[in-house]
């Protein structure tokens, strides 16, 4: 069964500030993986993703996220963070070719909520 | 540019009474799920369909609450009676299996029940 991890429900950086959002999974098979990011009270919207390939994925808003097989983490990072980026962050991971009720589905982390001060 | 819609946006209903949600997923998609957002709880998923057919509602208090697809245009979540608790943001996504299972999330509907 997959299942996701993100390391700290809230982090707070000052704007201009690195940002790194951790993200560890489990799998049994390489997976897809996702980052959506929640404004408030909007629905969840795709940030990036990791399917094959380069495992340095960028996304939207200048994230961009590292697919590292061997430590099983993809954590999301943004060199200089805006006040626009406080939002909450979620890591997500589908298996490929998932059998039966899996097959289709993305499994979610519980969360991170980025607090960015002036 | 192809999105989730869900109706209604919101909706403040009485204990006891039935509520029903709407979503029309995208064009093309072939799956729908059914998720139930609230600050204890965070993120569940209440219910997916593939291809239009129920696959997994364990997430769903199925005393109360039903979840169907009537056509691929259209997918309703059902909560009679309703209570208190039931009060949270739903949320309907669609997705392809044929694209990494990406799913596209739409702009949710907040119950209270009072």
């Amino acid at each position: 069964a997959q299942s996701v991890t993100q390391l700290g429900s809230h982090v707070s950086v000052s704007e201009g500030a690195l940002v790194l959002l951790r993200c560890n999974y489990s799998s049994s098979v390489p997976p897809y993986l996702f980052w959506y990011v929640q404004y408030p009270n909007q629905g969840l919207q795709l940030l990036l993703k990791y399917t094959t390939g380069a495992t340095l994925v960028k996304g939207i808003n200048g994230f961009e996220a590292e697919f590292k097989k061997s430590e099983t983490s993809f954590h999301l990072t943004k060199p200089s963070a805006h006040m626009s980026d406080a939002a909450e962050y979620f890591c997500a991971v589908s298996t490929p070719n998932a059998g039966g009720t899996s097959y289709g589905k993305l499994t979610f982390g519980q969360g991170t909520i980025l607090t960015v001060h002036p | 540019d192809a999105r989730v819609t869900q109706t209604p946006r919101h909706k403040v209903t009485e204990m006891g009474q039935e509520v029903t949600m709407r979503c029309q997923p995208i064009l093309g998609h072939n799956t729908v799920f059914w998720y139930r957002q609230t600050m204890m709880q965070g993120l569940e998923l209440l219910a997916y369909f593939r291809n239009r057919a129920p696959l997994d509602d364990s997430g769903m208090p199925k005393d109360r609450f039903s979840a169907e697809m009537p056509d691929a245009t259209l997918a309703t979540l059902k909560i009679q009676p309703s209570e208190p608790r039931d009060s949270a943001v739903y949320f309907c996504a669609s997705g392809r299996t044929a694209s990494y299972n990406e799913q596209f999330f739409g702009p949710g509907t907040r119950l209270t029940v009072l």
